[in-house]
């Protein structure tokens, strides 16, 4: 059972447009939210997080929304560049559950910034 | 080097094989975690551990055995070695606190035939 979905497996955009990706969850445990991004052959690198008692976290041109109500977020990027073009986790945590706080990722969505 | 390095980068086995595979941190971070990437999945837990001698099941543990009997290693070890084992492991360590995040190895590419 899928906990984190990114139901688009990939997303094309021109380079200076607005990306936009999508992440939904089902289990409303949880209360943090990050998103990591992976090159090919490297290991994927935290880029942004937020937690449940946010619904928006801003750093540079990149911006988490969160909407607990609909139990989906998104990760926009204004405006994308070349280097932009990566694999996007959404990765989910339940910090109060008392448990570690492991993180459930998503499928991921392949991001490609035509320039 | 500081930082979280893994070993091999690719390994090839064959099936029914045992094989190990490393993580090693030089940060002391506490919590350490194996995932494996396969199309279509994502990144799912295998094992996790929160300290030395302490370690408990993630979303895939079967088939897999981890120890960690020092703080900065947290190897992996596929007992017998499937091809539904293929895929690529990626270690990662944090800090207590999640606002740490985790920081991930380059991964070890396996492919058991």
């Amino acid at each position: 059972d899928q906990q984190v979905k990114q139901n688009s497996p990939s997303l094309s955009v021109q380079e200076g447009r607005i990306s936009i990706l999508n992440c939904d969850y089902t289990n409303s445990m949880f209360d943090y939210f990050l998103w990591y991004k992976k090159y090919p052959a490297e290991g994927p690198t935290f880029l942004i997080s937020i937690s449940s008692i946010k619904d928006k976290n801003e750093d540079g041109r990149f911006t988490v929304f969160l909407n607990k109500s609909a139990k989906h977020l998104s990760l926009h990027i204004v405006p994308s560049q070349p280097g932009d073009s990566a694999v996007y986790f959404c990765a989910a945590s339940a910090s109060r559950s008392g448990a570690t706080n492991k993180l459930i990722f998503g499928t991921g969505t392949l991001l490609a910034v035509q320039p | 080097d500081a930082g979280i390095t893994q070993s091999p980068r690719y390994k090839i086995t064959e099936t029914g094989r045992q094989v190990t595979l490393m993580c090693h941190q030089t940060w002391s971070h506490s919590y350490m975690f194996w995932y494996r990437q396969d199309l279509g999945h994502g990144l799912r837990l295998i094992y996790y551990s929160a300290a030395a001698d302490i370690t408990d099941k993630g979303e895939v543990p079967d088939g897999y055995v981890v120890s960690r009997s020092k703080t900065e290693n947290f190897p992996l070890t596929l007992e017998s070695a499937t091809r539904s084992q293929t895929s690529v492991y990626f270690c990662a360590s944090r800090f207590a606190g999640v606002d740490y995040g985790y920081t991930f190895g380059s991964g070890t590419r396996l492919t058991v035939v």
